[in-house]
């Protein structure tokens, strides 16, 4: 069964320190991996995503991710937070062959970035 | 603007009650979906429409009902609600090839 796993319920950095969400996964088959994050009062917001091509994937607001084949992973960095990051940062993976959009959605990571 | 709309955002109502949350996009999306948020365990797909007329079951169905008689809508149906269904309801949709889901704002359900 196709499972992902964020073993960080929450995650404090000072701004301007950089920051680093972990992402796990397990799939059998290629995974399409995706980082979505989720405001206060908001629906959540598509942040990046990796499909196929060069493991380190940049994405909105300064944000990349580097999927690593071997550890199973696809943690989320930044070289340098700011307080505005805060937020509900939420890991999903599908696969081709299924419907690309019923991803399996980590349990979500909080982020806190002091000042 | 593109955007997934729901409607209500907040509700609170009592077991037994039918209601009705709606979900409206202005994308021409093929693809829809609900899910329910619950602290500690992240998101949990409902249902889904792979287009008109097409539904199918996601991980936590029960209890739950959905059609999509029209491509823009498609609305989460809880015939019987139980206090168990207090959640955090998210609607979503995807142009198909795309991979990338657009939320709507979430509608918080308390049943008493």
């Amino acid at each position: 069964a196709q499972s992902v796993a964020q073993p960080e319920d929450q995650v404090n950095v000072a701004e301007g320190n950089p920051l680093t969400v972990k992402c796990t996964y397990s799939v059998s088959g290629n995974p399409y991996l995706f980082w979505y994050v989720q405001y206060p009062n908001r629906g959540l917001q598509f942040l990046l995503k990796y499909i196929t091509g060069d493991n380190l994937v940049k994405g909105s607001y300064g944000f990349e991710a580097e999927f690593n084949k071997s550890q199973t992973s696809f943690h989320l960095k930044k070289p340098s937070a700011l307080v505005s990051d805060s937020a509900l940062y939420f890991c999903a993976v599908s696969t081709p062959g299924g419907s690309q959009g019923n991803l399996i959605f980590g349990k979500g990571t909080k982020l806190s970035v002091k000042p | 603007e593109a955007q997934v709309t729901q409607n209500p955002r907040y509700l609170i109502t009592v077991t037994g009650k039918k209601l009705t949350v709606t979900c409206s996009q202005n994308m021409n999306h093929e693809y829809m979906s609900w899910y329910r948020q619950d602290p500690g365990l992240g998101l949990r797909q409902i249902y889904y429409s792979m287009n008109v007329e097409v539904t199918d079951k996601g991980d936590v169905p029960e209890g739950y009902k959905v059609s999509r008689k029209e491509k823009r809508n498609f609305p989460l149906i809880l015939e019987s609600p139980s206090p168990n269904q207090t959640s955090l309801y998210f609607c979503a949709s995807m142009n198909s090839g795309a991979n990338v889901l657009t939320f709507g704002a979430g509608s918080r359900l308390t049943v008493l």
